[in-house]
């Protein structure tokens, strides 16, 4: 397996512009998380699917951020309109389980986004 | 919510000297603990997994130690390489999902 995929890997925008973040999950994992990582805050994270539906968006900072998993290989993250202030790396992880055995999360290379 | 407190300071260490970096967490105890390692430009990757009825894990040159009456994980790594350089995190279970430390910073000189 290519491990957890991501796309883009670099985005740069100007404010008040959509921005479109995907991502790819291993086969076979059940979860899917997305995270945002800033020196300030660490790694934040904003919601997570289980078996394509969402269980708990309430890291989402707020009705800019939305989040979607049509299917079990495909997610995407959204932002509209970007600020700067959402400037940040943004990372998908998957597992298998939440709590029990293969609990361990496998990340995605990450996003960086820039918003001037 | 659980807090989590790493040190927020880099730890330098001489090569083939052993590391040891601190995870405390406040509120509950967790069923678990979790260690990740962090290299510049990349993703978390998953390191280990320590029980709470587990006092001590080990892998090659890595060592986890839980003690749930202090609220604390030790995390070591013996005879360190400058390929150790890294920023360490541990997480752990908590109302929403896992809950990641802010990381420490590792770096072995030659």
């Amino acid at each position: 397996d290519a491990g957890v995929i991501q796309s883009p890997r670099h985005e740069v925008t100007e404010m008040g512009q959509e921005v479109t973040l995907r991502c790819k999950p291993i086969s076979g994992h059940d979860y899917l998380f997305w995270y945002r990582q800033t020196m300030m805050r660490g790694l934040e994270l904003l919601i997570y699917f289980n078996n394509n539906v969402p269980i708990d968006d309430s890291g989402m900072p707020e009705d800019r951020f939305s989040a979607k998993m049509p299917n079990a290989s495909f997610s995407t993250l959204k932002i509209q309109p970007s600020e700067p202030r959402d400037s940040a790396v943004y990372f998908c992880a998957s597992s298998l389980s939440l709590a029990g055995v293969g609990n361990e999360q496998f990340f995605g290379p990450g996003t960086r986004l820039t918003v001037l | 919510s659980q807090k989590i407190e790493q040190n927020s300071e880099a730890l330098n260490i001489q090569e083939g000297k052993t590391a040891t970096l601190t995870c405390n967490y406040t509120n509950y105890s967790p069923a678990y603990l979790q260690w990740y390692r962090q290299d510049p430009g990349r993703g978390p990757v998953f390191l280990l997994l320590i029980r709470e009825n587990e006092k001590e894990k080990r892998k090659e040159r890595l060592k986890v130690t839980f003690d749930t009456t202090l609220k604390q994980s030790l995390f070591h790594i013996t005879a360190s390489q400058p390929a150790d350089s890294a920023t360490y995190l541990c997480a752990l279970p908590g109302r929403r999902a896992l809950t990641f430390g802010s990381g420490t910073r590792l770096q072995v000189q030659p």
